[in-house]
């Protein structure tokens, strides 16, 4: 069965203090993989789409990296407005059409 | 750019009844897709629209249904209405179909009583 799980659940770290989110997935035939953060009571914001293992994002503190089993997205210095859910979502084709698995995300919390 | 709008953002109905929601997707985009959240089941998809025609469809019953007008805009419309659908209902907007680079908006938050 294709799944995705996201690690932690949340998280809480003080500002300036690194850390990473993981996704792992198991699916036939990944054809991407995207990662979204949500701040309450708001729709979903696109951060990155990973095609391939190896490939690696950056946008200012994050930077995603994919390999043939899950993701990581690494967090440098979080401030606290880099507080938010964090999402992860895999591209598979299934009978012809594609289909996008979403994990449960990560509530990532940062302390002044 | 304005992003994409949806309306109204709060609603309460009561069980039977139907109700329709409205997006309107960014400038240029052909691409409206639709999402249901709960927190028990995260997110969930209904269905995308692209240059008013059903190009995906999630697993809902057929209570669920969607159409997209000439200008992008798309409704979705629930009906006989169960307690079961209280959840936010999301729309995204995509320039080149989803999946890919969506942007939701704010979300329609229904309560079924």
């Amino acid at each position: 069965e294709d799944q995705v799980t996201q690690s932690p659940e949340a998280l809480r770290l003080q500002e300036g203090e690194s850390s990473s989110l993981n996704c792992s997935y198991t699916v036939s035939g990944l054809r991407g993989l995207f990662w979204y953060r949500q701040d309450p009571g708001k729709g979903p914001e696109f951060l990155f789409t990973l095609y391939s293992a190896g490939e690696e994002k950056e946008k200012e503190r994050l930077k995603a990296t994919l390999t043939k089993k899950e993701s990581f997205l690494h967090i440098t210095a979080p401030k606290p407005e880099d507080s938010a859910t964090y999402l992860c979502a895999v591209h598979i084709l299934m009978d012809s059409n594609y289909q996008l698995i979403w994990g449960a995300g990560t509530k990532l919390i940062i302390k002044p | 750019k304005a992003g994409v709008t949806q309306t109204p953002r709060y609603l309460i109905k009561t069980r039977g009844q139907q109700v329709t929601l409205s997006c309107s997707p960014i400038s240029g985009h052909r691409s409206v897709s639709w999402y249901q959240q709960t927190p028990g089941q995260g997110l969930q998809f209904l269905f995308e629209y692209f240059s008013e025609t059903q190009r995906n469809k999630g697993n809902f019953p057929g209570r669920f249904s969607g159409r997209q007008f000439s200008n992008s805009r798309s409704e979705m419309n629930v009906s006989t209405l169960e307690l079961g659908d209280s959840a936010l209902y999301l729309c995204a907007s995509s320039l080149n179909g989803a999946p890919y680079e969506q942007y939701f908006g704010p979300g329609t938050r229904l309560t079924v009583t």
